[in-house]
C-alpha cells in the first residue's frame, strides 16, 4: 500500500495481558522502525528492521518486549505481561533504504491503554 | 536526559506572527529531520538536512543545520492557524533520537 498501515488504532488490555500490535510498511520499503511515543509526547525508539532481519534493537527492553518482520506477513509488536508504564502510542514507521537521508514514513499509531 | 532538546516546548501566537523553534544537542548527527504530528496522527516529514550550514526553505517555513551539525532551527513567517501542530526533530547517529517537541498554536 501507499500508507504505513497500523492495527488496532486503540489496545485495551488489564496488567499482566499480553498485547500484540501489528504494522504493514509501505509496499517496496525494506526498513521498519518502531517507537513508543508517551505522554511527554518522548519519541523512543524501540527496534528497527532491514527487511526480516532485525537491524538494530538497542530499545527493545530485554524482557517483555518481542518484535519480528516476516515474509508476505505484518510486522508485529508483542508485549509479555503488560505493565502500566506501558502504556503509550506505539508508532510504526518505514522507508524505502537506510540512508541518512530517508524519510521515515509513520502510520497513524496504535494507542495502548494498561488498566 | 534527551540527547536532542527542543525550546520552547509551548508556543501560542498570533495569526501572522513569525517564530522560530530550536533544537540543540551536543552531539554530532548525520542528519537532521523535522517533522510535524497532528493529534491522532504520526508524524509527517518536513525536511531533512545533511550538511553544515545548510538552509532549506519549504514556502513560510525556513530549516538551518548548525555549521558543526549538533543543532538545527526552525523558523515560520507569517504563521497560519494551520501550522498548528507539535513540531519534532529527529537526529540521527546510529539510529534516529526525537526531540520533545515544540506544541504551536497559532491564534486566528
Amino acid at each position: 500500500g501507499e500508507e504505513v498501515a497500523q492495527t488496532p488504532k486503540h489496545l485495551v488490555r488489564g496488567e499482566g495481558q499480553k498485547a500484540k500490535l501489528y504494522c504493514a510498511p509501505i509496499k517496496g520499503h525494506s526498513y521498519v522502525f518502531w517507537y513508543q511515543q508517551v505522554l511527554k509526547n518522548e519519541f523512543k525508539f524501540l527496534i528497527s528492521f532491514q527487511n526480516e532481519n532485525v537491524f538494530d534493537e538497542t530499545g527493545m527492553p530485554k524482557e517483555r518486549f518481542s518484535a519480528k518482520c516476516l515474509p508476505n506477513s505484518p510486522c508485529s509488536l508483542e508485549i509479555q505481561a503488560t505493565k502500566l508504564e506501558d502504556s503509550a502510542v506505539y508508532f510504526c514507521a518505514s522507508s524505502q533504504f537506510g540512508g541518512v537521508e530517508q524519510p521515515q514514513h509513520f502510520g497513524d499509531g496504535t494507542r495502548l491503554s494498561i488498566l | 536526559t534527551q540527547l536532542l532538546e527542543q525550546s520552547p516546548q509551548f508556543l501560542s501566537i498570533q495569526e501572522g506572527e513569525n517564530l522560530t523553534v530550536y533544537c540543540n544537542s551536543s552531539s554530532v548527527f548525520s542528519s537532521l529531520q523535522w517533522y510535524r504530528q497532528e493529534p491522532g496522527e504520526g508524524p509527517v516529514l518536513l525536511v531533512t538536512v545533511v550538511t553544515g550550514g545548510e538552509v532549506k526553505k519549504l514556502k513560510r517555513l525556513t530549516f538551518q543545520f548548525g555549521d558543526a551539525r549538533k543543532d538545527s532551527s526552525l523558523h515560520i513567517t507569517a504563521a497560519q492557524p494551520g501550522d498548528t501542530g507539535l513540531y519534532l526533530c529527529a537526529g540521527r547517529l546510529n539510529k534516529f533520537y526525537f526531540g520533545s517537541g515544540t506544541k504551536l498554536n497559532v491564534k486566528p
